[in-house]
């Protein structure tokens, strides 16, 4: 089993509409959480850290939900430029500290 | 305000010529640095981390390696490249380990 498992997708969105997607971990000591967009043949940025409590950064929220020990990043109100590839991003002080990505839910936003 | 630029953006190396891959980090000292390798459709796979000068540490068994000469240099180096050595190759900067990293723009290697 992969550290961090994200479904590859493509997730195909509506203009406007909402999307959700999940990422699950295996290390149960995993202590944080971050989604990372990725435009096509470009560095992956930093989207938003995720918190035991969740939070959320105008049009996007994320959940963590440790007893099933997965994280979730919704989408509202969807805009073409949303379109781009999510990394789940896993750090476990048992792993060293080093954080471990998923391999990416692709997004595409159409009109 | 911090920046990490890594160069060159993009090269086509023959089998078995050698490598270079330099990465510079702006507006912060003493970062953790970090090379990172993506194939065509797969994740990131981390190659090499440092946490100070002359610090490195290797994720992974491959003929690639890792220099950090100064505190805000960090260099991919290989000495004979694979056709599997093909992908995306991105360095990344932090502060402290295990938080948030910053990647740089990323070069593409393509091994012929």
């Amino acid at each position: 089993r992969k550290e961090v498992e994200q479904d590859p997708g493509p997730f195909n969105v509506p203009e406007g509409a909402t999307v959700a997607f999940n990422c699950t971990y295996s290390n149960s000591a995993s202590q944080s959480f971050f989604w990372y967009r990725q435009d096509c043949r470009k560095e992956p940025k930093l989207l938003m850290s995720v918190y035991s409590s969740g939070n959320e950064d105008g049009r996007f929220t994320a959940q963590l939900n440790r007893a099933s020990q997965y994280i979730s990043l919704l989408i509202r109100d969807s805009k073409l430029s949303d379109s781009a590839t999510y990394l789940c991003v896993v750090m476990s002080k048992a792993a060293g500290n080093k954080l471990t990505f998923g391999g990416g839910t692709r997004v595409l936003v159409k009109p | 305000s911090q920046t990490i630029h890594q160069w060159p953006a993009t090269l086509v190396q023959p089998v078995g010529s050698p490598l270079s891959l330099e990465c510079t980090v702006e507006g912060t000292s003493n970062p953790n640095l970090y090379w990172y390798r993506q194939a065509a459709g797969r994740g990131l796979q981390l190659l090499f981390y440092s946490v100070g000068i002359g610090q490195i540490s290797s994720e992974v068994p491959q003929n690639l390696s890792a220099s950090r000469p100064q505190d805000r240099q960090f260099i991919l180096s290989s000495k004979k490249l694979l056709l599997s050595d093909s992908g995306f190759y991105l360095c990344a900067w932090g502060q402290v380990l295990g938080n948030t990293i910053y990647f740089g723009e990323g070069s593409w290697l393509t091994v012929v």
